[in-house]
């Protein structure tokens, strides 16, 4: 069956540390999405893709980039790690090119620590 | 600019009882608004949306919303809640050309 995956699913590291999540769809969709989730806040878009070599920046994109070589990956990195990036991250995609009405596929999440 | 207000951080309520949870949206232009439930320790799905046509959406595990242009409300409904529906309810609303944007979230809180 048709999946997202995410990786690691827990992760501590430590204030300046360079870290990258993993985020991997085998549905062939063309957006992929990065949301953070901090209590009091919902969900947060971080960067997203349209397709291959696009990104773009969403809401809180500070301190986080994004790349999109091909259909099936987009890696978040956080660049120097912050107390404030301590959050639960999800990836998503949808299948409809640049479109936001479309249902988004949510992957299981990674908690990520920084101390 | 779009933006989603969820009023009510939690909701208890007992098993086979009703439930609301309330949406309100702000929008300058047409919108799309969805309804997405989160279990506990998982990512988010789909419950139902609203895209065109009849106002009243019907999703799934029992749940609706309808659609209110006047009230600029998305309200979600059931009519008799489970243990298992005990989960986090997030609304969300796009214009179409923007990114959606998410509400922060109701917990549903189902007790015996």
């Amino acid at each position: 069956d048709a999946e997202i995956t995410q990786s690691p699913r827990h992760k501590i590291t430590e204030t300046g540390r360079q870290v990258t999540l993993a985020c991997h769809q085998t549905w062939n969709h063309n957006n992929m999405f990065w949301y953070r989730q901090d209590l009091g806040h919902g969900l947060r878009l971080i960067h997203y893709s349209y397709g291959v070599q696009d990104t773009n920046k969403g809401e809180v994109s500070d301190g986080y980039s994004v790349s999109r070589s091909n259909t099936e990956d987009l890696p978040l990195t956080l660049e120097s790690a912050a107390s404030s990036q301590t959050s639960v991250y999800f990836c998503a995609s949808s299948e409809l090119a640049g479109t936001s009405t479309d249902t988004q596929y949510f992957g299981p999440g990674t908690r990520l620590t920084v101390l | 600019a779009q933006s989603v207000t969820q009023l009510d951080s939690q909701v208890p309520v007992f098993e086979e009882a009703p439930v609301e949870l309330r949406c309100n949206y702000s929008s300058s232009v047409s919108v799309y608004l969805f309804w997405y439930v989160q279990y506990p320790n998982q990512g988010l799905q789909l419950l139902l949306k609203y895209l065109s046509g009849s106002t009243l959406v019907k999703g799934i595990n029992g749940f609706e919303a309808e659609f209110n242009k006047s009230q600029t409300s998305f309200h979600l409904r059931k009519p008799s809640v489970h243990i298992s529906d005990t989960a986090e309810y997030f609304c969300a609303v796009t214009s179409g050309y923007s990114t959606l944007t998410f509400g922060k979230g109701t917990m549903l809180l189902v007790s015996p």
